[in-house]
């Protein structure tokens, strides 16, 4: 199994409304990341778990809250977002911070 | 910090070569990638390259040159499916797990 599944695909909330994203992995990957990409830009890291420990946080406001259950699982809760936060979030996964990322097919986020 | 530059759009016809170039800027280097993602799409990897030299995967190949922060994507015998967008991208400095992209490449394959 060499993929990154990401549920949901598309999300529409509101700027009150309390949502997750979810992504999983069972390639056996320790490194774990989230990114955030508008149209016809390139993706831009928001958090990188090592271990199922937060490494990094790119700075992210705290209204974004990264959570890792287990070495599978990353999820990334949403609370009273603004509408410009609206892009496609994409996980992905590498056995090591060196090596290839596998992504996901992302999560596109409307905030109305 | 990590800065990368690289043409914003390329155009070609199927069955040409076409070179992607990238330069970088970066606190401390552990490699430079090579991403693509079609529209809708999901990035994915292509290449990688921590040495000087080419390396080769088929029909794409990549090289890197280190002391002059530079490196290429070179496609051969383009398809009409390697319409997409191509981006480099930096390991920073540390082992971090800190990828940071350049701004892509569009690349459009015309018949």
């Amino acid at each position: 199994d060499t993929e990154v599944t990401q549920t949901p695909k598309h999300l529409v909330m509101g700027m009150t409304n309390k949502k997750s994203l979810k992504c999983e992995q069972h390639m056996g990957h320790r490194a774990m990341y989230w990114y955030k990409q508008k149209a016809k830009k390139p993706p831009e890291l928001m958090f990188v778990y090592s271990y199922e420990k937060l490494s990094i946080n790119e700075s992210v406001p705290s209204r974004f809250s990264p959570e890792c259950p287990n070495s599978s699982l990353l999820n990334l809760h949403l609370h009273a977002l603004q509408p410009e936060d609206s892009a496609l979030y994409l996980c992905a996964s590498s056995r090591d911070h060196i090596l290839e990322r596998f992504f996901g097919p992302g999560t596109r986020l409307t905030v109305l | 910090g990590q800065s990368l530059e690289q043409p914003s759009e390329v155009t070609a016809v199927e069955g040409a070569i076409v070179q992607i170039n990238c330069t970088y800027q970066t606190s401390g280097f552990y490699g430079l990638s090579w991403y693509q993602q079609h529209d809708g799409g999901a990035p994915t990897f292509l290449s990688y390259n921590a040495l000087d030299g080419l390396e080769e995967t088929g029909r794409f190949s990549s090289f890197l040159s280190r002391s002059d922060s530079y490196g290429y994507l070179l496609l051969q015998e383009l398809q009409m499916k390697d319409s997409a967008s191509y981006f480099c991208a930096v390991h920073g400095s540390g082992n971090t797990g800190k990828l940071i992209f350049g701004q892509g490449t569009t690349l459009q394959v015309k018949p």
